[in-house]
């Protein structure tokens, strides 16, 4: 079955960096469009950025365009998501999620969630 | 960017009601949107996508509609299970959700 798990999150001060990993199993990674999307605490959900299969194509959302970058290894099935100038409003679970094999669209598959807390 | 605005925010309803969320976009999506479900705790879960195909393993009592701007997610018959938050979801540029419609306990 389709497994999707996250790490790499923690506490970090205003204007840190940090890097998110999510590793993935029970199914073809190198097939699939990949996603990060986040959650405030108590609030909506918020897609960060894609990647297409081959990482090739990749964008974000304007909120973190310029300070994030999305990365993938397809030999070692995994997805990344590195975090730089990190602002308050940054906090929250990032989850990673499977989008379709040939575009992005919805998402079919999530992990738990990796909680980032951006304070001093 | 698209706006994705559900309506309402939040519902009460008792066992067996039929549940009506809608979900309306800024401009037109076509059939570009999906719907999930959310617990306290835990990641989304896809229930429809494409506006009306139910996710494998979805109970049928869940169906969406709609197309262009106007959408809508009902529950036929309102289960223990289902008290939760559902977002909507367009993928006809980039990605944005809507705000969530929380059903609680009446």
């Amino acid at each position: 079955q389709v497994q999707l798990v996250e790490s790499g999150g923690g506490l970090v001060k205003p204007g840190g960096s940090l890097r998110l990993s999510c590793a993935a199993s029970g199914f073809t990674f190198s097939d699939y469009y990949m996603s990060w999307i986040r959650q405030a605490p108590g609030k909506g959900l918020e897609w960060v950025a894609y990647s297409s299969s081959t990482g090739t194509t990749i964008d974000y959302a304007d909120s973190v365009k310029g300070r994030f970058t999305i990365s993938r290894d397809n030999t070692k099935s995994s997805l990344y998501l590195h975090m730089t100038s990190l602002r308050a409003e940054d906090t929250g679970v990032y989850y990673c999620a499977t989008e379709q094999q040939l575009t992005a669209g919805f998402f079919q598959h999530w992990g738990q969630g990796t909680l980032v807390t951006v304070s001093s | 960017d698209i706006q994705m605005t559900q309506s309402p925010s939040a519902l009460s309803a008792s066992l067996g009601d039929r549940v009506t969320i809608s979900c309306r976009a800024s401009q037109s999506i076509s059939t570009w949107l999906a719907w999930y479900q959310q617990k306290p705790g835990k990641a989304p879960k896809l229930l429809i996508y494409k506006a009306s195909s139910l996710e494998s393993g979805v109970p049928s009592r869940f169906s969406g509609s709609g197309s262009d701007t106007e959408f809508t997610l009902t529950i036929s018959s309102l289960q223990p299970d289902d008290f939760a938050t559902y977002y909507c979801q367009q993928y006809s540029s980039h990605s944005t959700f809507g705000q969530g419609t929380k059903v609680e306990i009446k």
